[in-house]
């Protein structure tokens, strides 16, 4: 079945340092992947997406780029913030299938 | 995009009580699904809400724990029924509009005592 896995957290980084949390899946065919975002005590916001090979998905500075090659949508972001706190989800479906999720990754950044 | 709400946004139960949770979508979805967020972990989904007819549940979850009902296209409920400690979670709606992107409600943050 499908499935994803992320980088293992928790990761902390300085302000303004580059952040990469990495993303691999295992999917039959051509899945659509997602970047989500859950901040402290809220639910999950859909920070960036990409449906095909070699699309990017951008949103507030974030990228993840499609790669069927190496099966990998990692997040990077070139200058983090403290308001970047947040668990990060990598998830994959596929048309009507559901959303599968990766375990997720707490990021902190201290100014 | 769609905005969900959720309510309660949290609560504190004693054991052997029951708990609905409802949800709320503002613009139509042709899916609407319920997650569970154990702390600390990633989502679980419970199961796909049909619209006028019984949920999809996932292995491991059951219609007389978690009966869902979802009357119309955007409202939903989920009851957590005959609840124990090991029911707190945070439980999230979710709902899947026609260009396959999947939003979140705030969730419901239920303890159990």
């Amino acid at each position: 079945g499908n499935s994803v896995t992320q980088m293992e957290g928790p990761v902390t980084l300085s302000e303004e340092a580059f952040l990469t949390i990495n993303c691999t899946y295992t999917a039959t065919g051509y899945p659509s992947l997602f970047w989500y975002v859950q901040y402290p005590g809220e639910g999950l916001q859909l920070l960036l997406k990409a449906t095909k090979a070699d699309d990017k998905g951008s949103n507030k500075g974030f990228e993840a780029t499609y790669r069927k090659e190496t099966t990998s949508f990692h997040l990077e972001k070139g200058s983090v913030q403290v308001s970047d706190s947040a668990v990060y989800f990598c998830a994959l479906n596929q048309g009507a299938q559901k959303l599968v999720f990766g375990q997720g990754t707490r990021l902190t950044i201290n100014p | 995009s769609a905005v969900i709400s959720q309510k309660p946004s949290r609560d504190i139960c004693q054991r052997g009580t029951s708990l609905t949770i409802q949800c709320q979508v503002d613009s139509q979805v042709t899916m609407m699904f319920w997650y569970r967020q154990q702390p600390g972990q990633s989502l679980t989904l419970i199961a796909t809400a049909n619209q006028g007819s019984e949920a999809t549940y996932e292995s491991g979850f059951v219609i007389d724990k978690f009966p869902i009902s979802r009357p119309n296209l955007t409202f939903s409920t989920l009851t957590v029924s005959n609840m124990s400690p090991e029911d707190s979670s945070i439980y999230l709606c979710s709902g899947k509009d026609r260009a396959d992107e999947q939003y979140f409600g705030p969730g419901t943050r239920l303890t159990v005592t």
